[in-house]
């Protein structure tokens, strides 16, 4: 069975804090991809990063970092010196080989300004 | 930039309607899906679509619902007896496909469904 946990339902942080977003997936297939998405008050889903399950390498995008440990199957986001923009709700998802993405409940961030 | 395009934005409806909600994909992408949020809730896949069929559906997706690509560029889903629980953002999505790499999904802006 396929799953994506994201523990924390909301967090609050003071504006310019760092905040992580958890997330921890459970899958047996061997080659999965790892994403990331934003939704915004506005509802739309914004894609912010994809990532197989060949590549540990950690990524890092401006103030967005993503590190990915198979060994915790965990896929955690990082906002550093977070802006009241960064406001939304964020979801983790899983796609392995049947093609569908599977997403996790979702964090939302509130950024105090 | 290309984009996902849903049309309506918001749909209101009434129990026992039919409604069609619109996405117009990509235009070099080749695989479809449709995706729904129940208010506050966590996005849920419902169908994909390849090769002018269906590839999966999960069991949310019964016999009320169904898609189709009736020319090149639309793709539908199709409600035929809306239920007051099929209220919800209906998201469009579709991903390219590249030999030999895995490419990302992208999302419409949702069509908010509501059935009254």
């Amino acid at each position: 069975a396929q799953k994506v946990t994201q523990a924390q339902t909301e967090i609050s942080v003071v504006e310019k804090e760092d905040v992580t977003l958890d997330c921890v997936y459970e899958t047996r297939d061997t080659t999965y991809y790892l994403f990331w998405y934003k939704q915004p008050p506005s509802g739309e889903l914004v894609f912010l990063i994809r990532r197989n399950s060949f590549d540990e390498q950690n990524e890092i995008s401006g103030r967005y970092s993503w590190n990915f440990q198979k060994s915790t199957s965990s896929f955690n986001f990082t906002i550093t010196a977070s802006q009241v923009v960064d406001s939304a709700v964020y979801f983790c998802a899983l796609r392995s080989r049947d093609d569908k993405i599977i997403f996790g409940k979702g964090t939302r961030l509130h950024i105090l300004p | 930039e290309p984009e996902v395009t849903q049309t309506p934005s918001h749909q209101v409806t009434q129990m026992g309607q039919e409604v069609i909600l619109h996405c117009v994909p990509i235009s070099n992408h080749l695989y479809f899906y449709w995706y729904r949020q129940i208010l506050g809730q966590k996005v849920e896949f419902l169908v994909s679509f390849y090769n002018n069929e269906i590839s999966e559906k999960s069991e949310i997706f019964d016999d009320q619902f169904s898609v189709e690509r009736p020319d090149g560029s639309n793709f539908t889903l199709k409600i035929r007896s809306t239920k007051l629980e099929d209220s919800a953002m209906y998201f469009c999505a579709s991903r390219l496909r590249l030999a030999g790499r895995d490419t990302e999904a992208f999302f419409g802006q949702g069509t908010r469904l509501t059935v009254v």
